[in-house]
């Protein structure tokens, strides 16, 4: 079956750090992707998506990128602050009898120490 | 405020009642979606709505039901089949008609007396 998986279930760093979560996904012909942020009893919040037809997409402080060949994804988070710890998950297009129905993985926790 | 809200925040359930979760959007759009959440992992699909008067189960229906009546509103019934339902639980919504991205409510967590 189709997944989306991520590498690591906790990654903590320092203040100041950068960050670096990664996703892996098994759909090739998946076109769409997209990063969220869950805080602590709060539903998830979108930070950023990127298209396949793209290598690398940038935000504030948060840059996507991805790796279609190895089927790879991956969320950099520059100089992390506290307030970046969270569940961070992935989530990939897909479809079921026609109807959009995306597919996430189990979620990173990140840890940044002051 | 455009948003997605939930509610209760809490809600405790007694053994054999059934209990209603709230989910309401006012950002005008079409699909609707419930999830449960439990520690440790991903969200799982419960049932979702394309359209208003129009619902399909998800991964884990079973002892749960919902109702689309409204464009704005998917309420989530937990009902006294579902036998474990202490999780967090979580609706969404987005754009049908151009958008990928769903956008979720700030969750209710359901807890079991």
């Amino acid at each position: 079956g189709e997944s989306v998986g991520l590498h690591l279930p906790t990654l903590s760093v320092q203040e100041g750090d950068n960050s670096i979560i990664n996703c892996a996904y098994s759909n090739s012909a998946s076109d769409y992707f997209i990063w969220y942020k869950q805080e602590s009893g709060k539903g998830p919040q979108f930070i950023i998506d990127i298209r396949s037809n793209m290598d690398k997409r940038q935000g504030q402080r948060v840059t996507v990128l991805l790796n279609k060949t190895v089927k790879h994804l991956s969320l950099q988070i520059a100089a992390t602050q506290p307030g970046d710890s969270a569940v961070y998950f992935c989530a990939e297009k897909g479809a079921r009898g026609g109807s959009y129905i995306p597919t996430f993985g189990r979620g990173t926790s990140l840890i940044v120490h002051p | 405020d455009g948003g997605i809200t939930q509610s209760p925040k809490y809600l405790f359930r007694k053994e054999g009642q059934n209990v209603t979760l709230s989910c309401e959007q006012n950002l005008n759009h079409d699909a609707m979606y419930w999830y449960r959440q439990d520690p440790g992992q991903g969200l799982r699909l419960i049932y979702y709505s394309q359209i208003v008067n129009d619902f399909q189960k998800g991964d884990i229906a079973e002892g749960y039901s919902v109702s689309r009546e409204k464009k704005e509103s998917f309420p989530l019934t937990v009902t006294s089949a579902q036998k474990n339902p202490t999780a967090f639980y979580l609706c969404a919504s987005r754009n049908s008609g151009t958008q990928e991205t769903q956008y979720f409510g700030p969750g209710t967590r359901l807890l079991v007396l």
